[in-house]
């Protein structure tokens, strides 16, 4: 069975500072890998995935991804947070027809 | 474009209450799901279709039903409502590829029940 892990459950982070949420995965083959992210109250908004090609994906609002096939690793970063940036990140992995998410990690960006 | 829709945004039922949650996307995606979100645990699977009358369990399928008649709408319904779906569940589509899965879903703004 595949499953994704996120092992923070919350990330704290002062703004202008980098920030890091930590993603990783179990999925046999090669997994598509997504980032979500999800406001209050609200639906999740797509942010970057990694299909195949550079290990280093960009995505909306600066945010990049380094996917890591040894370590099996999708981590999210962004070099300079923002207040804005506080949310809830999700990670997934798609394999088949099966979306497997993470538990989610709450971002807290601090002024 | 609409994108995907959800109706209702809020339900309360009493235990043994039957409903549907509607879904509706207007993306032309073959490939359409629904997932439910409980704190701590993420989204979870619960249906998914790649086509119209094509439906498919997903990790949580059990005291769900869903259907597929056109390639827009996927409702979900509820037959004998438990506490143990309070939830709040999402509708997503995506393209698909040989009846893949293969792209980004999009997703619905959410549906909260509650059962009491």
């Amino acid at each position: 069975a595949q499953s994704v892990a996120q092992p923070e459950d919350q990330v704290n982070v002062a703004e202008g500072n980098p920030l890091t949420v930590k993603c990783t995965y179990s999925v046999s083959g090669n997994p598509y890998l997504f980032w979500y992210v999800q406001y209050p109250n609200r639906g999740l908004q797509f942010l970057l995935k990694y299909i195949t090609g550079d290990n280093l994906v960009k995505g909306s609002y600066g945010f990049e991804a380094e996917f890591n096939k040894s370590q099996t690793s999708f981590h999210l970063k962004k070099p300079s947070a923002l207040v804005s940036d506080s949310a809830l990140y999700f990670c997934a992995a798609l394999a088949g027809n099966m979306l497997t998410f993470g538990g989610g990690t709450r971002l807290m960006v601090k002024p | 474009n609409a994108g995907v829709t959800q109706t209702p945004k809020f339900q309360v039922l009493k235990t043994g209450q039957s409903m549907t949650l509607q879904c509706a996307q207007d993306m032309n995606h073959e490939y359409m799901s629904w997932y439910r979100q409980d704190p701590g645990m993420g989204l979870r699977l619960i249906h998914y279709s790649v086509g119209a009358g094509i439906t498919d369990q997903g990790e949580v399928p059990n005291g769900y039903n869903v259907s597929r008649s056109t390639t827009e709408d996927f409702p979900l319904r509820l037959l004998s409502a438990a506490p143990s779906q309070t939830s709040v569940y999402f509708c997503a589509s995506s393209y698909s590829t040989s009846g893949l899965a293969t792209d980004t879903q999009y997703f619905g703004p959410g549906t909260r029940l509650t059962v009491l």
